[in-house]
């Protein structure tokens, strides 16, 4: 299995621009979430989903969306890049039943300039 | 809400020395309690966990925790660190409102001095 991945590794925008970090799984994880971490601040929870179909915000989801089409994937896009975007995004997974343990992708590194 | 408490930004240990990163968490209710463990330029891993019985849990690279109900702690330490235990390390809860959710600390650097 190759767990959670991630992609693209790393990403540089220009104020305005969009793009759509992509986060695949293969573990049959139910759950799915989205994060960014930015230095001294821990991680914080952009979105989340239960299940395909099925998302909900987290702490900080303006600027932001994301859709679960599928069980595998769950895509978060920005649709107006932001200087305060600039940070490193994970995405994670966890099962039904798992008591909270969730599975990290690598991260994606993005910068807004 | 839940939150927890990582008080120590940077921890600096020589080699071969005994470390203790501290964690602090506030619920209302039961709650389980991880380490993770960020090695430079890649994504968190579980470094351990409490769930329920035994207070003292340990990981396979000679870290262990205790959990502390009374003075809602969850205290990682290591009696002797190495260079590679070089890494940022974040304490994190679970989250009662379900969706087997977290909320993390803000993290401590630990940084081994040869």
């Amino acid at each position: 299995n190759a767990g959670v991945t991630q992609t693209p590794k790393f990403r540089i925008l220009k104020i305005g621009q969009s793009m759509t970090l992509q986060c695949t799984q293969d573990m049959n994880h139910n759950y799915m979430y989205w994060y960014r971490q930015d230095p001294g601040m821990g991680l914080k929870l952009i979105y989340y989903s239960v299940g395909a179909g099925i998302t909900d915000k987290g702490e900080v989801p303006n600027g932001y969306n994301v859709s679960r089409s599928t069980t595998e994937d769950f895509p978060l896009r920005l649709e107006l890049a932001a200087p305060s975007q600039t940070s490193v995004y994970f995405c994670a997974g966890a099962g039904v039943s798992s008591y909270n343990e969730q599975f990290f992708g690598p991260g994606t590194r993005l910068t807004v300039l | 809400a839940q939150s927890v408490t990582q008080l120590d930004s940077q921890v600096p240990v020589f080699e071969e020395a005994p470390v203790e990163l501290r964690c602090n968490y506030s619920s209302s209710v039961s709650v389980y309690l991880f380490w993770y463990v960020q090695y430079p330029n890649q994504g968190l891993q579980l470094l351990l966990k409490y769930l329920s019985g035994s207070t003292l849990v340990e990981s396979i690279n000679g870290f262990e925790a205790e959990f502390n109900k009374s003075q809602t702690s969850f205290h990682l330490r290591k009696p002797s660190v190495h260079i590679s235990d070089t890494a940022e390390y974040f304490c994190a809860v679970s989250d009662p409102s379900g969706n087997e959710k977290l909320t993390f600390g803000t993290g401590t650097r630990l940084t081994i001095i040869p």
